[in-house]
């Protein structure tokens, strides 16, 4: 099955700073990779998504590349703010016959975003 | 309405106790998700429901027993859990086409005692 590794497990920056979390995924029939943001006590939320037909997207200071060769891609967040300090979980999807989605989560990166 | 709704937020439950976890969304979608989520991990899936009818079941302990009564509402109905079974349970869907964004309810947090 599909395997995805995440790294850093911890990011601390200072507010206004930039913040890279990178991603590896293992089954190249992977083909939609969601980037999912998580406040304490709350659930995932998306922030960005990318398919494999895609090299990189940008919504205003967020953008993810991916690079389809080495299965690997990447979470940036550009002029870091307080309120971007959560855990971020990339995930990488595989379609189903049935037509649903089935992400295999990363372990997770704590992004604290220091005042 | 892009909500997924869960209810309860926070549950209690002893060992020998019966619940029911339900969740609700009005979106059209027509995939529905459990998920269970233990501290400082990556949520991890349970069940898939496509079209109302239970598509993947991850090898889940039959304590867990999951329903989908309608196209808008799912259920988790719970049964002699034990305590390790203490987690957040998230709810999500989408649309049952390939690769389209899934939407997270805020999630249940369990407590077994």
């Amino acid at each position: 099955g599909e395997n995805v590794e995440q790294h850093p497990s911890t990011l601390s920056v200072q507010e206004g700073d930039s913040a890279v979390i990178k991603c590896t995924y293992s089954d190249s029939a992977s083909n939609y990779f969601p980037w999912y943001k998580q406040e304490l006590g709350k659930g995932p939320q998306l922030i960005i998504d990318i398919r494999s037909n895609v090299g990189e997207k940008k919504d205003q200071r967020i953008a993810v590349t991916l690079n389809k060769t080495a299965k690997h891609f990447s979470l940036h967040i550009t002029e870091t703010q307080p309120e971007d300090s959560a855990v971020y979980f990339c995930a990488a999807s595989i379609s189903t016959s049935g037509g649903s989605y089935i992400p295999t989560f990363g372990r997770g990166t704590s992004l604290i975003v220091h005042p | 309405d892009t909500e997924v709704t869960q209810t309860p937020k926070h549950l209690v439950m002893g060992m020998t106790n019966k619940k029911s976890l339900k969740c609700e969304q009005h979106m059209g979608h027509r995939a529905m998700y459990w998920y269970k989520q233990k501290a400082k991990k990556p949520p991890e899936l349970m069940f898939v429901y496509s079209y109302e009818k239970l598509s993947i079941n991850e090898s889940v302990p039959s304590r867990f027993s999951p329903e989908c009564p309608n196209s808008s509402l799912l259920n988790l109905h719970l049964h002699a859990l034990q305590p390790e079974d203490s987690a957040l349970y998230l709810c999500a869907s989408s649309l049952p086409r390939d690769n389209t964004e899934a939407f997270f309810g805020q999630g249940t947090r369990l407590t077994v005692v």
